[in-house]
């Protein structure tokens, strides 16, 4: 079973308007990190945001924010006023707890590959 | 943002030669990871260390062979590879905190190296 599961494969968005990437994630683990990267097509992997398991509010930087819903397991992000330099592919990740000592690696999902219209 | 730099950019090579990568982190971290990302799949974690000593193989191949002489520096030695391994190579680092886990332990990645085994 795949721990992250991105639906959307492509999107198309107007200028200006706001964007919901969806996530979901599976994990027995209570304590985990999601993750949101931005990969332009130059292909460097850009860190645009981190929820923790354990946060009590959903995380926000700029116009980037997550809607966290945990008893759903979903960590959709959400652009506010989309540009059109947001044209990219977006990927959803996880960490575990696992045996790394703390250096685990992320689970990423197939990614969302949004242009954003003029 | 030049924290983590990664050469060559674009490597061609045939199956028989032998080439490295390398990647530097100027972050000051003390994890670093490389991952693959082949066309239409998720980036795969292959290797991950932590103070220098690599703390997970994902089953990767032996004729991918990682070298990590101090927190700094990152190699991978490629030789006999076959085209399927045509990929881009991305180089990660973080800074692990063993008695937490939280946004400190984000990964921060390199530009990545195009590969294509002929």
């Amino acid at each position: 079973a795949q721990k992250i599961t991105q639906t959307q494969p492509g999107m198309f968005v107007q200028e200006k308007e706001a964007v919901t990437l969806d996530c979901t994630y599976d994990t027995s683990d209570p304590s985990y990190g999601l993750f949101w990267y931005k990969q332009p097509s130059s292909g460097e992997m850009i860190f645009l945001i981190y929820q923790g398991s354990y946060d009590q509010q959903n995380a926000t930087e700029g116009r980037y924010s997550l809607n966290f819903q945990k008893a759903r397991k979903s960590a959709n992000l959400v652009i506010s006023a989309s540009q059109l330099g947001d044209s990219a592919m977006y990927f959803c990740a996880m960490r575990e707890r696992g045996s790394g000592g703390g250096a685990d690696g992320l689970t990423f999902g197939k990614g969302t590959h949004l242009i954003i219209q003029p | 943002e030049t924290g983590v730099t990664q050469t060559p950019r674009h490597l061609v090579m045939g199956m028989t030669n032998k080439k490295s990568l390398k990647c530097e982190q100027h972050l000051g971290h003390n994890a670093m990871y490389w991952y693959k990302q082949s066309a239409k799949k998720p980036l795969e974690l292959m290797f991950v260390y932590s103070l220098e000593e690599r703390v997970e193989n994902n089953s990767v191949p032996s004729r991918f062979s990682p070298e990590c002489p101090n927190s700094s520096h990152l190699f991978l030695h490629l030789h006999t590879l076959q085209p399927e391994d045509s990929a881009l190579y991305l180089c990660a680092s973080s800074q692990v905190h063993r008695t937490g886990f939280g946004s400190g332990d984000t990964q921060y990645f390199g530009p990545g190296t195009r590969l294509t085994v002929l």
